[in-house]
């Protein structure tokens, strides 16, 4: 069955220091991976996504991910952290077949402290 | 696009009242998926539909909630009846064929006392 892990409950950065949020998960085929923000009082947006090819992918608002098969991880990284970042993170898992149902994790809540 | 509209935003209600979420997706897009997020279980999917069809319902808790898609541009989630363990936000997501992204409602916040 898909499942995702994101470890991370909470993570506390300083604004303009680097960011990992961690997250693994289990299929049993080339999975389809999501990384979604959500702010407080808001819906999900989408920051990136992996299909195939190249392993590092770009997103919206400076964030990037690479996917590692050997690790089955995904993990979502931002190199300098603005206080507008601080939100809450879900990794999701989703794969071929009708409907593509996605699999999400827990979240992790990001704080910034200035 | 306006995106996914839900409505309403935020509801309250007593106990054993009936609630009605609404939910209008991305025009174009043939998939949308209800989902009910609570600090417990997180991020649910309850239900799911295909071109107005119902694919897969396994995510519905009990037989008080139901869901239709009588239109390709509105669904609606009804909860009858209410309890207060229902209280969570609602949202809508939908998607288009050949893609696998899921574009997300603002959400309705049901509080039920």
């Amino acid at each position: 069955a898909q499942s995702v892990t994101q470890p991370d409950i909470h993570i506390t950065v300083s604004e303009g220091a680097s960011l990992e949020l961690r997250c693994n998960y289990s299929y049993g085929a080339t999975p389809y991976l999501f990384w979604y923000v959500q702010s407080p009082g808001q819906g999900l947006q989408l920051l990136l996504k992996y299909f195939s090819g190249d392993t590092l992918v770009q997103g919206i608002k400076g964030f990037e991910a690479e996917f590692k098969r050997s690790q089955s991880s995904f993990n979502l990284r931002k190199p300098s952290v603005h206080w507008s970042d601080a939100a809450e993170y879900f990794c999701a898992v989703g794969g071929t077949g009708r409907g593509n149902k996605l699999v999400f994790g827990a979240g992790t809540i990001l704080r910034v402290k200035s | 696009d306006a995106g996914v509209i839900q409505s309403p935003r935020h509801e309250v209600t007593e106990m054993g009242q009936e609630v009605t979420l609404r939910c209008k997706p991305i025009s174009g897009h043939d998939y949308l998926f209800w989902y009910r997020q609570t600090m417990m279980r997180g991020l649910e999917l309850l239900i799911y539909f295909n071109n107005n069809v119902p694919i897969d319902d396994s995510g519905m808790p009990e037989d008080r909630f139901s869901a239709k898609m009588p239109n390709a541009s509105f669904s609606t989630l009804k909860i009858q009846p209410s309890e207060p363990r229902d209280s969570a936000v609602y949202f809508c997501a939908s998607r288009g064929a050949g893609v696998n992204e899921q574009y997300f409602g603002p959400g309705t916040r049901l509080t039920v006392t």
